[in-house]
């Protein structure tokens, strides 16, 4: 089955800068690619989304990048500002969703 | 404006009973899942049901059994509950089977 591997499990940064999550997937056959924003007690939630057919989609300070030959995939978000502040999970899908372990961003204001 | 709806939302019990956890879509979509995350925030896939069919039961004890009354619908019967299945447990819905999926609240479960 799909293994997929995220990086870092947890990421600080200053209000204001840059933050990029990354992961990594093992079955070739994966075409659907989400983010998810996940809130302390809350529900995770699609926050954007790249299918294999595309190799880089940005929503306002949002961004994914998708490299389907190298098999990795990453999420940009610039400008961070503290409700930012959440963990991330990336999923790589198929047939099924294989999510992965999760990212914890701090934002510092 | 409730589109993926669980309950209870907590669920407090003790090792050995049984437990029920209910969801409810009304987006009409063809696919409900179940999820389990556990303390270190890992979400990981129990059950798929695509059109009341189960069509993915990853490695769960079969104390865990899932029920689709209807495409709205997608239950989640527990028996002889441990203390491992202390656990976020989280329904989601989809369109399809590879599209966005859309989480419930969560039931926060508790085996004491």
């Amino acid at each position: 089955g799909e293994n997929v591997e995220q990086h870092p499990s947890t990421l600080s940064v200053q209000e204001g800068d840059s933050a990029v999550i990354k992961c990594t997937y093992s079955d070739s056959a994966s075409n659907y690619f989400p983010w998810y924003k996940q809130e302390l007690g809350k529900r995770p939630q699609l926050i954007i989304d790249i299918r294999s057919n595309v190799g880089e989609k940005k929503d306002q300070r949002i961004a994914v990048t998708l490299n389907k030959t190298a098999k990795h995939f990453s999420l940009h978000i610039t400008e961070t500002q503290p409700e930012d502040s959440a963990v991330y999970f990336c999923a790589a899908s198929f047939l099924q969703f294989y999510f992965g372990t999760g990212t914890s961003l701090t934002v510092i204001p | 404006d409730t589109a993926v709806s669980q309950t209870p939302k907590y669920l407090v019990t003790q090792m050995g009973n049984d437990k029920s956890i209910k969801c409810e879509q009304n987006l009409g979509h063809d696919t409900m899942y179940w999820y389990k995350q556990d303390s270190k925030k890992f979400l990981k896939i129990m059950f798929s049901y695509n059109n009341k069919e189960l069509i993915i039961n990853e490695t769960v004890p079969n104390r865990f059994s899932p029920k689709s009354p209807d495409k709205a619908h997608l239950n989640l019967h527990i028996n002889s509950l441990e203390l491992g299945d202390s656990a976020v447990y989280f329904c989601a819905s989809s369109p399809g089977l590879v599209e966005t999926q859309y989480f419930g609240p969560g039931t926060r479960l508790l085996v004491l």
